[in-house]
């Protein structure tokens, strides 16, 4: 079964700190990774996009890395802002379904 | 230009009552996705339409759910007899043919008492 996990599932952190969101999945044939972010009450807005055949992306204070043979991929924030504060999610498209697939989220909190 | 639209934005049914809950998707896009994301999880599949064809229904949880899409543009998501699980955000989304990224709306928060 093609299933995504995410953990932590929250994150608590103080403004300026640089932090690491974890997404595991199984079944390396994936076509494309994302991240999603979700802020309450609203839907959801892609950061980042990584093809299968790349191993990251980047946008802004933003890294995204991606490890197919092990089926993970990390979301790397640098200088975390309050303004950073969202559930962030990761969604993968698998070659043969045509489908998203979403972890269940990481709640991250920063403080001022 | 205008994005993925959703109405209503929260609705709140007595549990037995049918709901229908409306898309708009981005002018052009082909593609039309819908998902339900309940409380504290990311969301789920529902289905998938190309045009006016839905090509993959397999998300639905069950047969009170039907979704409609008669003219390849606005999409309706229709919940017969609602239940108290199906209390959840429904989210629409929609793309280009063919394209990587999916587009969503706000969603609509169902309230089912």
């Amino acid at each position: 079964k093609q299933e995504v996990t995410q953990i932590p599932a929250a994150l608590s952190v103080p403004e300026g700190e640089n932090l690491v969101l974890n997404c595991s999945f199984t079944d390396s044939a994936i076509y494309n990774l994302q991240w999603f972010r979700q802020d309450p009450g609203k839907g959801l807005t892609s950061l980042l996009l990584i093809q299968s055949s790349q191993r990251e992306q980047t946008s802004g204070r933003l890294n995204a890395s991606l490890d197919k043979s092990s089926g993970r991929s990390t979301l790397y924030i640098a200088a975390s802002q309050p303004g950073d504060s969202a559930t962030y999610l990761c969604a993968v498209l698998w070659v043969n379904t045509g489908k998203l697939i979403f972890g269940q989220g990481t709640t991250l909190q920063v403080k001022p | 230009g205008a994005g993925v639209s959703q109405s209503p934005r929260y609705k709140v049914a007595k549990r037995g009552q049918d709901v229908a809950l409306r898309c708009d998707p981005i002018s052009g896009h082909v593609s039309l996705f819908w998902y339900q994301q309940a409380l504290g999880q990311g969301p789920e599949f529902l289905t998938y339409f190309q045009n006016e064809a839905q090509l993959d229904k397999s998300g639905l949880p069950s047969d009170r759910f039907f979704a409609e899409r008669p003219e390849g543009s606005v999409s309706t998501l229709k919940i017969q007899r609602t239940q108290q699980e199906d209390s959840a955000v429904y989210l629409c989304a929609s793309s280009l043919p063919g394209a990587d990224t999916q587009y969503f709306g706000p969603g609509t928060r169902l309230t089912v008492l």
